[in-house]
Protein backbone atom coordinates (compact mmCIF):
# COMPACT_ATOMS: atom_id res chain seq x y z
CA UNK A 1 0.00 0.00 0.00
CA UNK A 2 1.61 3.54 -0.99
CA UNK A 3 1.67 5.50 2.16
CA UNK A 4 3.74 8.47 4.50
CA UNK A 5 4.30 6.48 7.47
CA UNK A 6 5.48 8.94 10.63
CA UNK A 7 6.15 8.09 14.43
CA UNK A 8 5.57 7.98 17.01
CA UNK A 9 1.95 9.10 16.60
CA UNK A 10 2.07 10.95 20.57
CA UNK A 11 4.68 12.52 21.69
CA UNK A 12 4.79 13.91 25.25
CA UNK A 13 8.11 15.55 26.21
CA UNK A 14 9.71 18.09 28.39
CA UNK A 15 11.26 21.43 27.37
CA UNK A 16 15.29 20.94 25.97
CA UNK A 17 14.85 17.22 25.50
CA UNK A 18 16.22 16.59 22.01
CA UNK A 19 14.09 14.87 19.83
CA UNK A 20 13.38 12.81 16.39
CA UNK A 21 9.93 11.94 14.67
CA UNK A 22 10.50 9.68 11.47
CA UNK A 23 9.00 10.04 8.37
CA UNK A 24 9.19 7.16 5.47
CA UNK A 25 7.39 7.04 2.09
CA UNK A 26 6.93 4.12 -0.55
CA UNK A 27 6.14 5.72 -3.51
CA UNK A 28 9.65 7.15 -4.92
CA UNK A 29 8.38 10.24 -4.50
CA UNK A 30 10.94 13.25 -5.19
CA UNK A 31 9.42 15.66 -3.18
CA UNK A 32 8.76 15.67 1.00
CA UNK A 33 7.69 18.07 3.36
CA UNK A 34 6.80 19.15 6.68
CA UNK A 35 3.92 20.46 8.14
CA UNK A 36 2.52 21.74 11.66
CA UNK A 37 -1.15 22.04 12.12
CA UNK A 38 -2.56 24.23 14.97
CA UNK A 39 -6.33 25.64 15.64
CA UNK A 40 -7.06 28.85 13.59
CA UNK A 41 -3.61 28.97 12.18
CA UNK A 42 -3.86 25.89 9.78
CA UNK A 43 -1.19 23.94 7.97
CA UNK A 44 1.89 25.71 8.17
CA UNK A 45 5.12 24.23 6.12
CA UNK A 46 8.77 23.93 8.10
CA UNK A 47 10.59 22.90 5.90
CA UNK A 48 10.52 20.38 2.14
CA UNK A 49 12.72 18.54 0.36
CA UNK A 50 12.80 18.32 -3.42
CA UNK A 51 15.46 15.38 -3.43
CA UNK A 52 18.14 13.15 -1.52
CA UNK A 53 20.41 16.24 0.27
CA UNK A 54 18.50 19.16 -1.15
CA UNK A 55 16.15 21.08 1.33
CA UNK A 56 14.44 24.03 2.11
CA UNK A 57 13.17 26.12 4.33
CA UNK A 58 9.04 26.94 4.56
CA UNK A 59 7.53 29.32 6.85
CA UNK A 60 7.99 28.29 10.04
CA UNK A 61 11.50 26.80 10.32
CA UNK A 62 12.68 28.26 13.51
CA UNK A 63 13.71 25.70 16.02
CA UNK A 64 13.41 22.63 13.73
CA UNK A 65 15.89 20.84 11.63
CA UNK A 66 15.54 18.60 8.75
CA UNK A 67 17.80 16.09 6.53
CA UNK A 68 17.08 14.02 3.29
CA UNK A 69 20.42 11.54 3.24
CA UNK A 70 17.90 8.91 1.88
CA UNK A 71 14.85 9.69 -0.78
CA UNK A 72 12.37 7.97 1.14
CA UNK A 73 13.32 9.03 4.16
CA UNK A 74 12.55 12.98 5.91
CA UNK A 75 12.86 12.57 9.70
CA UNK A 76 12.37 15.69 11.66
CA UNK A 77 14.54 16.86 14.20
CA UNK A 78 13.36 19.17 17.09
CA UNK A 79 17.40 19.69 19.09
CA UNK A 80 15.55 21.77 22.44
CA UNK A 81 11.95 21.14 21.98
CA UNK A 82 9.89 24.47 23.71
CA UNK A 83 6.44 24.40 24.44
CA UNK A 84 5.23 26.84 21.81
CA UNK A 85 6.53 23.33 19.46
CA UNK A 86 3.14 21.77 20.96
CA UNK A 87 1.29 20.76 17.72
CA UNK A 88 -0.31 18.46 15.35
CA UNK A 89 2.62 17.25 12.61
CA UNK A 90 2.23 16.17 9.57
CA UNK A 91 4.76 14.62 6.87
CA UNK A 92 3.67 14.83 3.32
CA UNK A 93 5.21 13.40 0.02
CA UNK A 94 4.56 14.47 -3.66
CA UNK A 95 5.79 13.08 -6.96
CA UNK A 96 6.45 16.70 -8.24
CA UNK A 97 4.92 19.40 -6.13
CA UNK A 98 6.67 21.99 -8.77
CA UNK A 99 3.83 20.53 -11.15
CA UNK A 100 1.18 20.63 -8.83
CA UNK A 101 1.02 16.86 -7.85
CA UNK A 102 -0.57 17.01 -4.84
CA UNK A 103 0.08 15.23 -1.54
CA UNK A 104 0.49 12.43 0.53
CA UNK A 105 0.04 12.90 4.02
CA UNK A 106 1.00 10.83 6.88
CA UNK A 107 -1.22 9.84 9.94
CA UNK A 108 0.17 12.54 12.16
CA UNK A 109 2.49 12.82 15.01
CA UNK A 110 0.71 14.57 17.87
CA UNK A 111 3.73 16.25 20.47
CA UNK A 112 3.30 17.64 23.54
CA UNK A 113 6.14 19.70 25.05
CA UNK A 114 5.54 20.21 29.04
CA UNK B 1 1.27 39.54 1.68
CA UNK B 2 -0.13 36.17 0.59
CA UNK B 3 -3.10 34.98 1.97
CA UNK B 4 -5.94 32.78 1.51
CA UNK B 5 -8.93 32.20 2.87
CA UNK B 6 -11.77 30.00 3.40
CA UNK B 7 -15.26 30.17 5.39
CA UNK B 8 -14.27 29.81 8.89
CA UNK B 9 -17.50 28.88 10.06
CA UNK B 10 -19.16 25.54 9.54
CA UNK B 11 -21.88 24.58 6.72
CA UNK B 12 -24.69 22.92 7.23
CA UNK B 13 -26.13 21.35 4.30
CA UNK B 14 -29.47 18.56 3.87
CA UNK B 15 -28.32 15.17 2.15
CA UNK B 16 -28.70 15.57 -1.45
CA UNK B 17 -28.34 19.27 -1.77
CA UNK B 18 -24.92 20.43 -3.02
CA UNK B 19 -22.46 21.64 -1.13
CA UNK B 20 -20.22 24.61 -2.33
CA UNK B 21 -17.19 25.34 -0.67
CA UNK B 22 -15.20 28.88 -1.26
CA UNK B 23 -11.32 29.63 -1.17
CA UNK B 24 -10.55 33.10 -1.74
CA UNK B 25 -6.77 34.30 -2.37
CA UNK B 26 -4.98 37.55 -2.67
CA UNK B 27 -1.55 38.94 -3.34
CA UNK B 28 -0.13 36.43 -5.34
CA UNK B 29 -0.75 34.17 -8.91
CA UNK B 30 -0.62 30.04 -7.96
CA UNK B 31 -0.23 28.19 -11.04
CA UNK B 32 -2.06 25.08 -9.25
CA UNK B 33 -4.62 24.67 -6.91
CA UNK B 34 -5.55 22.09 -4.95
CA UNK B 35 -8.16 20.93 -2.73
CA UNK B 36 -7.96 18.15 0.23
CA UNK B 37 -10.23 16.61 2.99
CA UNK B 38 -8.59 16.71 6.55
CA UNK B 39 -11.44 14.00 8.97
CA UNK B 40 -10.67 14.32 12.89
CA UNK B 41 -7.21 13.40 13.74
CA UNK B 42 -6.58 12.28 10.17
CA UNK B 43 -3.81 13.25 7.83
CA UNK B 44 -5.39 15.68 4.69
CA UNK B 45 -6.47 13.45 1.84
CA UNK B 46 -5.83 15.07 -1.91
CA UNK B 47 -8.81 15.59 -3.90
CA UNK B 48 -8.16 17.49 -7.22
CA UNK B 49 -5.84 19.83 -8.62
CA UNK B 50 -6.80 22.14 -10.79
CA UNK B 51 -4.79 24.80 -12.64
CA UNK B 52 -4.35 28.08 -13.70
CA UNK B 53 -5.66 27.56 -17.37
CA UNK B 54 -8.41 25.93 -16.20
CA UNK B 55 -11.66 27.06 -15.45
CA UNK B 56 -13.15 23.92 -14.31
CA UNK B 57 -12.43 20.29 -13.55
CA UNK B 58 -14.68 17.23 -12.24
CA UNK B 59 -14.65 13.81 -10.29
CA UNK B 60 -17.14 11.71 -9.77
CA UNK B 61 -19.49 14.18 -7.33
CA UNK B 62 -16.90 16.79 -7.02
CA UNK B 63 -16.53 19.74 -9.30
CA UNK B 64 -14.10 22.40 -8.77
CA UNK B 65 -14.13 26.13 -10.72
CA UNK B 66 -10.71 28.33 -10.94
CA UNK B 67 -11.45 31.76 -11.64
CA UNK B 68 -7.81 34.13 -11.73
CA UNK B 69 -9.70 37.06 -12.44
CA UNK B 70 -11.64 36.61 -9.31
CA UNK B 71 -8.76 34.90 -7.41
CA UNK B 72 -11.30 32.06 -5.96
CA UNK B 73 -12.03 28.77 -6.05
CA UNK B 74 -15.24 27.18 -5.67
CA UNK B 75 -15.40 23.47 -4.91
CA UNK B 76 -19.18 21.51 -5.21
CA UNK B 77 -20.20 18.57 -4.06
CA UNK B 78 -23.11 17.64 -5.56
CA UNK B 79 -25.85 14.84 -4.12
CA UNK B 80 -24.14 14.97 -0.81
CA UNK B 81 -23.86 12.30 1.80
CA UNK B 82 -23.10 12.49 5.72
CA UNK B 83 -19.96 10.58 4.69
CA UNK B 84 -19.38 13.93 3.20
CA UNK B 85 -18.65 15.72 6.69
CA UNK B 86 -15.18 16.48 6.51
CA UNK B 87 -13.36 19.71 6.87
CA UNK B 88 -11.90 20.89 3.32
CA UNK B 89 -8.94 22.89 2.86
CA UNK B 90 -7.57 24.50 -0.21
CA UNK B 91 -4.05 24.32 -1.45
CA UNK B 92 -2.24 26.67 -3.59
CA UNK B 93 1.55 27.03 -4.66
CA UNK B 94 2.92 30.03 -3.28
CA UNK B 95 4.53 31.54 -7.04
CA UNK B 96 3.87 29.86 -10.10
CA UNK B 97 5.92 26.11 -10.42
CA UNK B 98 7.24 26.44 -6.89
CA UNK B 99 7.39 23.88 -4.06
CA UNK B 100 5.94 25.81 -1.25
CA UNK B 101 2.53 25.88 -0.76
CA UNK B 102 -0.10 27.70 1.37
CA UNK B 103 -3.05 26.26 2.83
CA UNK B 104 -6.27 27.70 3.92
CA UNK B 105 -7.31 26.72 7.15
CA UNK B 106 -10.60 25.08 6.18
CA UNK B 107 -13.82 24.91 5.89
CA UNK B 108 -16.38 21.93 8.29
CA UNK B 109 -19.12 20.70 6.60
CA UNK B 110 -22.03 18.19 7.90
CA UNK B 111 -24.22 16.79 5.81
CA UNK B 112 -27.45 16.06 7.87
CA UNK B 113 -29.16 12.82 7.11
Amino acid sequence: EAQVTQNPRYLITVTGKKLTVTCSQNMNHEYMSWYRQDPGLGLRQIYYSMNVEVTDKGDVPEGYKVSRKEKRNFPLILESPSPNQTSLYFCASSLDAGLGYGYTFGSGTRLTVV
Amino acid sequence: SQKIEQNSEALNIQEGKTATLTCNYTNYSPAYLQWYRQDPGRGPVFLLLIRENEKEKRKERLKVTFDTTLKQSLFHITASQPADSATYLCALDRTSGTYKYIFGTGTRLKVLA
